[in-house]
């Protein structure tokens, strides 16, 4: 059973921090790794996609990839008020379907 | 979120009725998928459609039945259902089934079944 697991929070952090979100997947052969923001009542978007080893920045998202250790993180700099909301790690391989996790509920204070 | 659209947006239903979900994808995709995202559980993946035939049924009740016409159109039939059905129910499109390709979400319909 392929797995994506996330610690489901809520994690909060006042605003200006940095804030971190973690996953790990149990699936060694996984290619593709997708970070969405899902606000309380709307549907996913996707914030960060990466797909090899190391960092990759996009304004104030970095996406970390580790796949040695299975492990995925998203780093959020200078967290706003509006960065709050729910974040879903996505995993999947060639052929596959995305697998999920439940999500981590990020609050941040102002 | 006007480049993947579902209707309708919230549906109650008792366990007798027949009703349906549309979506439709104005991205030029060639693969739709849909999803149930139940609250405290991960989103899961109910059928895959590429190129308008179906790849995956994620061992989905038949009280779920999908419909793909054309790589623009996606309905999932919906027909004596039960109350632990409740979900959002999310459509998605992405170009095609390559590894890195990305998804998009539609707004998802909220169902409730009395």
């Amino acid at each position: 059973q392929k797995e994506v697991e996330q610690n489901s929070g809520p994690l909060s952090v006042p605003e200006g921090a940095i804030a971190s979100l973690n996953c790990t997947y149990s699936d060694r052969v996984s290619q593709s790794f997708f970070w969405y923001r899902q606000y309380s009542g709307k549907s996913p978007e996707l914030i960060m996609s990466i797909y090899s080893n190391g960092d990759k920045e996009d304004g104030r998202f970095t996406a970390q990839l580790n796949k040695a250790s299975q492990y995925v993180s998203l780093l959020i700099r200078d967290s706003q008020p509006s960065d709050s909301a729910t974040y879903l790690c996505a995993v999947n391989q060639a052929g596959t379907a995305l697998i999920f996790g439940k999500g981590t509920t990020l609050s941040v204070s102002s | 979120e006007t480049g993947v659209t579902q209707t309708p947006r919230h549906l109650v239903m008792g366990m007798t009725n027949k009703k349906s979900l549309k979506c439709e994808q104005h991205l030029g995709h060639n693969a739709m998928y849909w999803y149930k995202q139940s609250a405290k559980k991960p989103l899961e993946l109910m059928f895959v459609y590429n190129f308008k035939e179906q790849t995956e049924n994620n061992s989905v009740p038949s009280r779920f039945s999908p419909e793909c016409p054309n790589s623009s159109h996606l309905f999932l039939h919906l027909h004596t259902l039960q109350p632990e059905d409740s979900a959002l129910y999310l459509c998605a499109s992405s170009q095609d089934r390559t590894v890195q390709e990305t998804q998009y979400f539609g707004p998802g319909t909220r169902l409730l079944v009395l």
